[in-house]
């Protein structure tokens, strides 16, 4: 299976911050990539699709890059709504698998 | 709009099989494959497998590969995952989503609890 490892686990910022979040495939899987936002108690969300595509619906603030092995989400001007968590996740291989998680608080 | 209606709450004993459902709306049904993936409380997301509604050829992870099925009725556009042999570290909130690998899993079911208890 492949590995996804993300950095940092958690992280505190303040709003207004911009924020990065990296994730590392433990082999190379183009860009068949996505990250998603997930609040408690609630399903997650798709923020970015192929490495780099900005959902629908999704704000701006939010990006995405990378290709092969890492990639890269940033959050510009963290929003109050943006404190959740986050996990990248590789659609080249099945079984798909997700990274474990990058908890972002308020400072 | 794009909605993805999962079945209530279950608890069961171990050894015991669950079947949870989602129903689809607000799209065409065969045109996106239907995901399924878990969450133990305070833990991370698992993929379990996929299912395509108009083929019904379903992949599975290895991992579940022994105890789990998906299957689907294309007359009220649901997709089932029954999961067999249920033990207590079974006990998550198990999600349907749509999507494809190259699109991500862009629309989800609210999630349904399954406690695994004796």
């Amino acid at each position: 299976d492949i590995q996804m490892t993300q950095s940092p686990s958690s992280l505190s910022a303040s709003v207004g911050d911009r924020v990065t979040i990296t994730c590392r495939a433990s082999q190379s899987i183009g860009k068949f990539f996505n990250w998603y936002q997930q609040k408690p108690g609630k399903a997650p969300k798709l923020l970015i699709y192929a490495a780099s595509s900005l959902q629908s619906g999704v704000p701006s603030r939010f990006s995405g890059s990378g290709s092969g092995t890492d990639f890269t989400l940033t959050i510009n001007n963290l929003q109050l709504e943006d404190f959740a968590t986050y996990y990248c996740q590789q659609s080249y291989f099945t079984p798909w698998t997700f990274g474990q998680g990058t908890r972002v608080e308020i400072k | 709009q794009v909605q993805l209606v999962q079945s209530g709450a279950e608890v069961k004993k171990p050894g015991a099989s669950v079947k949870v459902s989602c129903k689809a709306s607000g799209y065409t049904f065969s045109t996106y494959d239907i995901y399924w993936v878990r969450q133990a409380t305070g833990q991370g997301l698992e993929w379990m497998g996929w299912l395509n509604p108009n083929s019904e050829t379903t992949g599975y992870a290895q991992k579940f590969q022994d105890r789990v099925t998906m299957t689907r009725n294309t007359s009220i556009n649901t997709v089932y995952m029954e999961l067999s042999s249920l033990r207590s570290d079974d006990t998550a909130v198990y999600y349907c989503a749509r999507g494809g690998s190259t699109y991500g899993l862009s629309a989800w079911g609210q999630g349904t609890l399954v406690t695994v208890s004796s």
